[in-house]
């Protein structure tokens, strides 16, 4: 079946300006997560979203990051006003659930979106 | 404080060698789930393997071979036979109950290279 797919693959853009990435989960998967690799920080989680629960927005690093998980499936990562230090691939994953009592299912991350921000 | 390290950063084999990735972990809670990925020059992370705090037997599937130790708070993953095909970089990554078990936290890495 297909997988976790996103978009754009690549982005460049200008300092200051706004930018939106997409992620669509795997069909059934109820969990979706966004999670950002940069060479200095690694892997970091940004934020968690389970069904119609509020969600987790613990790992944003500013209040420049925002999400948005439309009818429980496709999600939308935003960046206001980027900044250099945005500059990063953007991986999202989903899995099967993250309900309280069924903890632990792996996740399966998609391709990611290199931002560059010039 | 560092959840989970891989204080390998790199290591070069030759195929057919075997070859060990370390992993050490740090957690409070009792139940929790560790995790192996590998990230292949494509760039895509593919999940390897999942196991919890409470089912301490090793496991292989195929070439590769897990061995988890609560006694010493690792979950090394071994490759037997090494190929080409294994050049990536591998990762470790927990979830622990007090996050839910949503949130993985991430080793570096081990950068792994297979030369022919």
């Amino acid at each position: 079946g297909a997988g976790v797919s996103q978009s754009p693959s690549n982005k460049v853009t200008e300092k200051g300006k706004d930018v939106e990435l997409r992620c669509d989960p795997i069909s059934g998967h109820t969990a979706l997560y966004w999670y950002r690799q940069s060479l200095g920080q690694g892997l970091e989680f940004l934020i968690y979203f389970q069904g119609n629960s509020a969600p987790d927005k613990s790992g944003l690093p500013s209040d420049r990051f925002s999400a948005e998980r439309t009818g429980g499936s496709v999600s939308t990562l935003t960046i206001q006003r980027t900044q250099q230090e945005d500059s990063a691939v953007y991986l999202c994953a989903s899995s099967l659930s993250g309900t309280s009592g069924l903890p632990g299912y792996e996740q399966y991350f998609g391709p990611g979106t290199r931002l560059t921000v010039t | 404080a560092q959840k989970v390290t891989q204080a390998q950063t790199e290591i070069s084999v030759v195929e057919k060698e075997d070859v060990t990735l370390d992993c050490v972990y740090e957690t409070r809670d009792t139940t929790y789930y560790l995790f192996w990925y590998k990230q292949p020059p494509s760039g895509e992370l593919v999940f390897l393997i999942r196991r919890n705090s409470f089912d301490e037997q090793n496991e292989i599937s195929g070439r590769y071979s897990w061995n988890f130790q609560k006694s010493t708070s690792s979950f090394n993953f071994t490759i037997t036979a090494s190929q080409v095909v294994d050049s990536a970089v591998y990762f470790c990554a927990l979830s622990e109950a007090d996050t839910g078990f949503q949130k993985l936290v991430f080793g570096t890495g081990t950068r792994l290279l297979v030369s022919p």
